[in-house]
């Protein structure tokens, strides 16, 4: 299956600062990526679709301008949470839709605001 | 409106059969998955069946679909430690672009020896 890489795994910032989170598609070129969010020992909830070239599609009440996405090569797509707060604390993860309507998961970053 | 929703927990005997369950709403699903994730970790996608079959069997895995009650289910055979994880099921609509996953709320599955 194809590999989907996250960068950083885990990330601690303070409160008011921005932190961006790749999602990178090792093997195949992607022009659509999802970005997620799971708080601890819940599902996952889908943030938005990230297409390639174009605008991000946000789920309803998700803050597009406070979780800006970023998707400028069909391998990479980006997802800066801007003037984090501790409620942002959660664990992202994206994945990519290679063939048909199988999606691969990307490992997950996990992210702390004091 | 899209729901799905397992049980929370279920715990199993080593060399025994987990089966989890999962219940969905919306009946245009398309195809429905089994994804499993250990702790820290992503998603990892066990299998998935198409909504116009029954049932599906990969290896210790079994998927069995009931549409009429909106009702699908994972066996594992011979359950081992390493099984030991949350496990997600999902539906997805294939809108003729990318498809979107709902989840359910998903199960722990405790291996005990």
């Amino acid at each position: 299956g194809a590999v989907v890489s996250q960068h950083p795994s885990w990330v601690i910032c303070k409160s008011g600062t921005s932190v961006k989170i790749e999602c990178r598609s090792l093997d195949f070129q992607a022009t659509t990526m999802f970005w997620y969010r799971q708080f601890p020992k819940q599902s996952l909830m889908l943030m938005a679709t990230s297409n390639e070239g174009s605008k991000a599609t946000y789920e309803q009440g998700v803050e597009k301008d406070k979780f800006l996405i970023n998707h400028a090569s069909l391998t990479l797509s980006t997802l800066t949470v801007t003037s984090a707060h501790p409620e942002d604390s959660s664990f992202y993860i994206c994945s990519v839709i290679i063939l048909g309507n199988e999606q691969f998961f990307g490992p997950g970053t996990r992210l702390t605001v004091l | 409106g899209e729901d799905v929703e397992q049980s929370l927990f279920l715990s199993v005997r080593e060399g025994d059969s987990s089966v989890i369950n999962c219940t969905y709403t919306d009946s245009s699903s398309t195809y429905l998955y089994w994804y499993k994730q250990e702790p820290g970790a992503g998603l990892q996608l066990l299998t998935y069946i198409f909504s116009n079959m029954d049932m599906k069997q990969d290896q210790r895995l079994t998927v069995l679909l009931n549409k009429k009650d909106k009702h699908l289910s994972l066996r594992i055979a011979d359950t081992q430690t390493g099984d030991s994880a949350i496990y997600f099921c999902a539906e997805s609509l294939n809108t003729g672009t990318a498809s979107k996953l709902t989840f359910g709320t998903g199960t722990r599955l405790q291996v005990t020896l």
